[in-house]
């Protein structure tokens, strides 16, 4: 079964220093990961994806890199931003989209 | 404000009692998602409807029910509670079936505090 792995329960980090949060998975069979972002007392909301076929997608600030033989993947944040203090969730989708696996996430710290 | 709305934000009730809690997903979404979070876990997939129809099945136990409605909002059934069923319960919508990297809204989910 698919497990998806946020060893890093947090991370601090220097305003305008790179965050890099890691995320390991089981499953070789997958279809996209995605990485959600959420704010206490609100729902994680999407912040940038990468699908099976791709090794690197970037939205501005935010990178996400693949690395399949690895089974690992990692979020950077360049620069990093007191706004970008958050929980960071890592997320599987399988084959056909059947289910999402969450992993645990990781708390950011982005000191000023 | 990412369109879905879930009532209530905060239950409290006893154990062995059996609560409701209710989503409504963004306007056009066809897809709920219905999520478990304990504390300092991950969310835990418990239940996809889409179109009224349910579609994927996570960890949900026989315990808890679910359905969607003609008007696609989505109730989530708790019963015989137990104190481990405090948590937050988050729901999410997407536009289509879900899969392909699509993405899933959440509302600001409900707490649920069982004593």
């Amino acid at each position: 079964d698919q497990q998806v792995k946020q060893n890093s329960p947090s991370l601090s980090v220097q305003e305008g220093r790179i965050s890099i949060l890691n995320c390991d998975y089981t499953n070789s069979m997958f279809d996209y990961f995605l990485w959600y972002k959420k704010y206490p007392a609100e729902g994680p909301t999407f912040l940038i994806s990468i699908s099976s076929i791709k090794d690197k997608n970037e939205d501005g600030r935010f990178t996400v890199f693949l690395n399949k033989s690895a089974k690992h993947l990692s979020l950077h944040i360049v620069p990093s931003q007191p706004g970008d203090s958050a929980v960071y969730f890592c997320a599987w989708t399988g084959p056909g989209g059947f289910k999402t696996i969450f992993g645990a996430g990781t708390r950011l710290f982005v000191k000023a | 404000d990412s369109g879905v709305t879930q009532t209530p934000k905060h239950l409290i009730t006893a154990t062995g009692q059996r609560v409701t809690l209710r989503c409504s997903p963004r306007s056009g979404d066809l897809s709920v998602y219905w999520y478990q979070q304990s504390l300092d876990q991950g969310l835990q997939f418990l239940i996809q409807y889409y179109n009224g129809e349910e579609r994927a099945k996570g960890n949900i136990l026989e315990r808890f029910s679910a359905q969607q409605f003609p008007d696609l909002h989505s109730e989530l059934n708790l019963s015989s509670l137990e104190l481990g069923d405090s948590a937050l319960y988050f729901c999410a919508s997407s536009l289509s079936i879900g899969g392909r990297g699509e993405t899933q809204y959440f509302g600001p989910g409900t707490r649920l505090l069982v004593l």
